[in-house]
């Protein structure tokens, strides 16, 4: 069965701009978190919804919001973008809202460069 | 909250056993994991503790102290294509908190 596909895998903006960031997940999966990734800062919690309800936020600044659709589609979004935003940003979905083992299913990323 | 604290660099010969430490801080506790994660690719799931003891999954295991807040990752038989950055992660409580990622460590396997 198909993947997590993440839309755009690259991508190139300016200070300012905003950019939004698609996740489709595995087939019957309701739970898609979002991360962002940066060099030796490991993976950053930002979101995570499940049945269209975000059920966690990270520790991140109102420019980043989500949301999940009816069908588990997700999308991020972050406006006024800052040179500090560049990262990958990973989505993952699990097959309940917290899997029984903490297995996350990650897509290849969404690569943000800010300039 | 939560965090994780692991080595940030490991190198090992090819074919010697490397461990990766991980010790952790949660005001609760559901679980240890841990993901690998090749240059350029998506993380993937290693392996679960959910109790003390080791857990076994053909050349990797991982270990989990929950009386120390503590685990480790223990890879066997290292093969060139384990180079990769190892990533411990825990959560608070099944089904109502995120899963927190360390920053992870960079294995280096060498000939």
């Amino acid at each position: 069965k198909a993947g997590v596909t993440q839309t755009p895998r690259y991508l190139i903006k300016t200070r300012g701009q905003q950019v939004t960031l698609s996740c489709s997940p595995i087939s019957g999966h309701r739970s898609v978190s979002w991360y962002q990734q940066t060099p030796g800062q490991g993976l950053q919690f930002l979101f995570e919804y499940f049945s269209e309800t975000q059920r966690n936020k990270g520790n991140f600044p109102g420019r980043f919001s989500g949301r999940q659709f009816s069908n588990s589609r997700s999308e991020m979004n972050v406006s006024t973008l800052e040179l500090g935003d560049s990262a990958l940003y990973l989505c993952a979905s699990s097959s309940t809202s917290g899997s029984f083992t903490g297995e996350l299913f990650f897509g290849e990323g969404s690569r943000l460069t800010v300039l | 909250g939560q965090s994780l604290e692991q080595p940030s660099e490991v190198t090992a010969v090819e074919g010697a056993i490397v461990q990766i430490n991980c010790t952790y801080q949660t005001s609760g506790f559901y679980g240890l994991s841990w993901y690998q994660q090749h240059d350029g690719g998506a993380p993937t799931f290693l392996s679960y503790n959910g109790l003390d003891g080791l857990e076994e999954t053909g050349r990797f295991s991982s270990f989990l102290s929950r009386s120390d807040s503590y685990g480790y990752l223990l890879l066997q038989e290292l093969q060139m294509k384990d180079s990769a950055s190892y990533f411990c992660a825990v959560r608070d409580e099944w089904g109502n908190t995120p899963l927190v990622f360390g920053k992870g460590t960079r294995l280096s396997v060498i000939a």
